[in-house]
This record gives structure tokens, C-alpha cells and sequence, in this order.
């Protein structure tokens, strides 16, 4: 069964400095990684997708996540955070062997906090 | 923007009752989507429909649950007799096409509350 972990229930960030948001996963084959981002009262946001090719997968406002196959993981990440990232962050994964179905398998979440 | 849209943002129910979530999907999009959430648990993949069938299903969706389009624009997820246990935000996700190039725009939620 395909699952995702995402160690940290919140990450805490200066306005200016590098972020990252941690992300690993486990599938029987190859996945198809994504992050969606949750503002308050919002649904959630697509952020960026990795599917192929190169492992360094640009997105939304300035994010990028990279995937790395050994380590089994894709963290998100943003050389220079704003007060206006802090939200709830979720990395998703589909198994790309399933075939068929579109399902998503979530992690936990992330609470990004960036402070002044 | 098109946007999904969910009614009610927050929904309190007596345990027993039926509740039906309302979602109106993005209007071109064909394949629609539930997901739940627990507080503070992982976001969980309940069933996709697609022309008129259940595509796909996860342990979750017992026979308290079923799915409905009743007319072109409105996706329905029923509870019939909730329980305690069916607290939690309830997502409703559509997308343009089956396959992974087609991302699930997801909506607000709907937060049910069972007493």
C-alpha cells in the first residue's frame, strides 16, 4: 500500500530564510508526487507535481520540490520564505503501477509558520 | 478562477441521522472525488465517480455512504446513519481527465460534526 510521512507537524521559519518542508514516501512501483497547500477556510491548492524527468520540479509562488529516489522523498522547498506562506502544507502520492485510478494518499500535514 | 465549491462549510448532526454534503465540481470537469479528514489525521481518499459510477472506493466507503450527481452541476456525498466516528472535514475534488496530468482542485470542506 502506498503512504506518505511527513515528519514534522509544524516548521518554523524567519521571513527571508530558506524553507523546507519534509516529505517521504512508499509505493510498490514508481510514484507520482504532488503538494497541495491549505490556507485557513480554503480547500487545498495545487502546488507543484513531480511525474518524470528532472528531479528539481518548479511550482506555485516561488516553490520547488525535489524528488530523490534513493532517499525516497520529496521536500518542499523555498529559498526565501514570506509571512504570506504560512499555512498547512500536504505532500500527496499516487502509485504510477495502480494504473486505473486517480486516488491521492496524503500525509499528516505540515504547519508552516513564517514570523517577521 | 473556476472554483469547487462545498455546502455547508460546517454541518452539526444528531448520531443517526442522515446528512447529505453538497459540492458543485468545476463545470468541464468529468471525474469527481471525496476525500475526508479527521482532526489532526491524515486526509483520506473515500471514492471517485466517473459518468455515472462509482470508479473507485476505499474501505471507508461502507454502505453508509453513496455517491449521487443528481442533475449537471451538483456531486452528493449521504451518510445515512452517522456515527461519532464520521467527524471530521470533508473534501469534495474534481478534475478534467483520469490521468496524472489532471490535478484534483479540491474545495473549501465541509466540517461535520456528529453529537
Amino acid at each position: 500500500a502506498q503512504s506518505v510521512a511527513q515528519p514534522e507537524d509544524q516548521v518554523n521559519v524567519a521571513e527571508g530564510n530558506p524553507l523546507t518542508v519534509k516529505c517521504t514516501y512508499s509505493v510498490s512501483g514508481n510514484p507520482y508526487l504532488f503538494w497541495y497547500v491549505q490556507y485557513p477556510n480554503r480547500g487545498l491548492q495545487f502546488l507543484l507535481k513531480y511525474i518524470t524527468g528532472d528531479n528539481l520540479v518548479k511550482g506555485s509562488y516561488g516553490f520547488e520540490a525535489e524528488f530523490n529516489k534513493s532517499q525516497t522523498s520529496f521536500h518542499l522547498k523555498k529559498p526565501s520564505a514570506l509571512v504570506s506562506d504560512s499555512a498547512l502544507y500536504f505532500c500527496a502520492v499516487r502509485d504510477r503501477e495502480r494504473g486505473g485510478g486517480n486516488k491521492l494518499t496524503f500525509g499528516t500535514g505540515t504547519q508552516l509558520k513564517v514570523e517577521l | 478562477e473556476p472554483e469547487v465549491t462545498q455546502t455547508p462549510s460546517h454541518q452539526v448532526t444528531q448520531m443517526g441521522q442522515e446528512v447529505i454534503l453538497r459540492c458543485v465540481p468545476i463545470s468541464n470537469h468529468l471525474y469527481f472525488y471525496w476525500y475526508r479528514q479527521i482532526l489532526g489525521q491524515k486526509v483520506e481518499f473515500l471514492v471517485s465517480f466517473y459518468n455515472n459510477e462509482i470508479s473507485e472506493k476505499s474501505e471507508i466507503f461502507d454502505d453508509q455512504f453513496s455517491v449521487e450527481r443528481p442533475d449537471g452541476s451538483n456531486f452528493t456525498l449521504k451518510i445515512r446513519s452517522t456515527k461519532l466516528e464520521d467527524s471530521a472535514m470533508y473534501f469534495c475534488a474534481s478534475s478534467e481527465g483520469l490521468g496524472v496530468y489532471n490535478e484534483q482542485f479540491f474545495g473549501p470542506g465541509t466540517r461535520l460534526t456528529v453529537l
